[in-house]
């Protein structure tokens, strides 16, 4: 396993364009989540997926933001209409379920750099 | 609410000690976590502690106090290579999400 794959590295898109990333957590573990992060800021937690059930989405993530984990394998992020302020990292992480491996933390993926024009 | 409070930057020089404060208030706990941020590239995981004390890994120790809602990571023989943004993390009750701190940036000088 190559640990977390996310796909595009890039992407500049024109604002009120669709964009869609992709995420391949590592094959183990059943838990993905997604955060975004802007230049000198900390991760921000946007949704989070237990197997296939999306079981938790920010109150800051508008209706233009959608995620999907189809069979509890990868992940795709939808941003519908793009503003000039999603422009940001998007970061995919993975982790195992909660136990003896609860100490591991996140395995992050290189993330998909956006930029809107 | 949830609040994470760090340092923005930190300049030490190369073999030093230096230390990074953290302090918290979260609306739940189960574990505080340090990430290396390197520019340009994802976090990646330094350190975990969930009950109090310190935790010791190589040149690296993170202290908890959950009382006082306060941790320190604790780098030593500080390397070039060692310059970078640490990034603090809570996270939830549950062992769902993380909340991140926005980072201290490290600058190590010759």
């Amino acid at each position: 396993d190559t640990g977390v794959s996310q796909n595009p590295r890039h992407k500049i898109t024109k604002r009120g364009q669709n964009v869609t990333f992709r995420c391949d957590p590592i094959s183990e573990h059943n838990r993905l989540y997604w955060y975004r992060q802007t230049l000198g800021q900390g991760p921000e937690f946007l949704t989070y997926f237990q197997n296939e059930a999306q079981l938790e989405k920010s109150r800051l993530l508008s209706d233009r933001f959608s995620a999907e984990r189809p069979k509890g394998s990868f992940s795709t992020l939808e941003i519908q209409r793009t503003e000039q302020g999603d422009s940001a990292m998007y970061l995919c992480a993975s982790s195992p379920k909660s136990g003896l491996t609860a100490s591991y933390g996140y395995t992050f993926g290189s993330g998909t750099r956006l930029t809107v024009v | 609410g949830q609040n994470i409070d760090q340092p923005t930057e930190m300049t030490a020089t190369e073999g030093a000690i230096v230390q990074i404060n953290c302090t918290y208030q979260t609306s739940g706990f189960n574990g505080l976590f340090w990430y290396q941020q390197h520019a340009g590239e994802a976090p990646t995981f330094l350190s975990y502690n969930v009950l109090d004390g310190l935790e010791e890994k190589g040149r690296f120790s993170s202290f908890l106090s959950r009382s006082k809602g306060y941790s320190y990571l604790l780098l030593k023989e500080l390397q070039m290579k060692d310059s970078a943004s640490y990034l603090c993390a809570v996270r939830d009750t549950g062992g769902f999400k993380t909340i991140f701190g926005a980072g201290t940036r490290l600058f190590v000088k010759a």
